[in-house]
């Protein structure tokens, strides 16, 4: 079991907006940054947002991200079906000596 | 551009050794550390480690015992030996490089990771 929780899953139409959270302890996530990446399948993993809510270049402006002192947020606006993917969170964990993601959302864009 | 491209053995026994390697094309690997991330079925993203260009390493403690990482800086290469496998570490194994580093009193860690290889799926079976 991940350190990091995120929903197992979430769904909206296309065009919609949808978050995916990421809770974690203040030691990981409230002192440390949070990258977010998308997974489609069959491709490597893509970094969509980098030191909280920095997105890196080329990465389009409907992918934002956000964090409080024990959670983090990925934003997607205008959904489209190539958004279908799984998406990460992840974080440095001071305890555990580690970087350390999250079990992953599987996002249906229906 | 900086890509990644890796390779290795995908088909293992239990206690045998996984050995994977990550060539780095387009940029030198001096001035970022290169990790090793792994994505087990049905289970999220595990890291496994990192290395530079001088060698020095950092890995997960759950996996230090069993991770070797070396660099060859001549082939712009770096590569992963994982020893004793067991079914568990079935896996898709990803070589990344680390972007900015934080930095704190007792070390630094890779803020996020950028580009990715393409994967290299390793089955532990008997």
């Amino acid at each position: 079991q991940s350190v990091l929780t995120q929903p197992p899953s979430v769904s909206a139409a296309p065009g919609q907006k949808v978050t995916i959270s990421c809770s974690g302890s203040d030691s990981i996530i409230g002192n440390n940054y949070v990258s977010w990446y998308q997974h489609l399948p069959g491709a490597a993993p893509k970094l969509l947002i980098e030191d909280n809510d920095a997105r890196p270049s080329g990465i389009p402006d409907r992918f934002s991200g956000s964090k409080s002192a024990t959670s983090a947020t990925l934003g997607i606006t205008g959904l489209q079906t190539g958004d279908e993917a799984d998406y990460y969170c992840a974080a440095w964990d001071r305890s555990l000596g580690t970087v350390v993601f999250g079990g992953g959302t599987k996002l249906s864009v229906l | 551009q900086v890509h990644l491209q890796q390779w290795g053995a995908g088909l293992l026994r239990p206690s045998e050794t996984l050995s994977l390697t990550c060539a780095v094309n387009g940029e030198s690997l001096v001035g970022y550390y290169w990790s090793w991330i792994r994505l087990p079925p049905g289970k999220g993203l595990e890291w496994i480690g990192e290395i530079n260009h001088s060698g020095s390493s950092n890995y997960n403690p759950s996996l230090k015992s069993r991770v070797t990482t070396s660099v060859d800086t001549s082939k712009n290469q770096v590569s992963l030996i994982l020893s004793s496998v067991t079914a568990a570490d079935t896996a898709v194994y990803y070589c990344a490089r680390g972007t900015n580093r934080h930095h704190f009193a007792s070390g630094s860690y890779p803020r996020a990771f950028d580009p990715w290889g393409q994967g290299s799926l390793v089955t532990v079976s008997p």
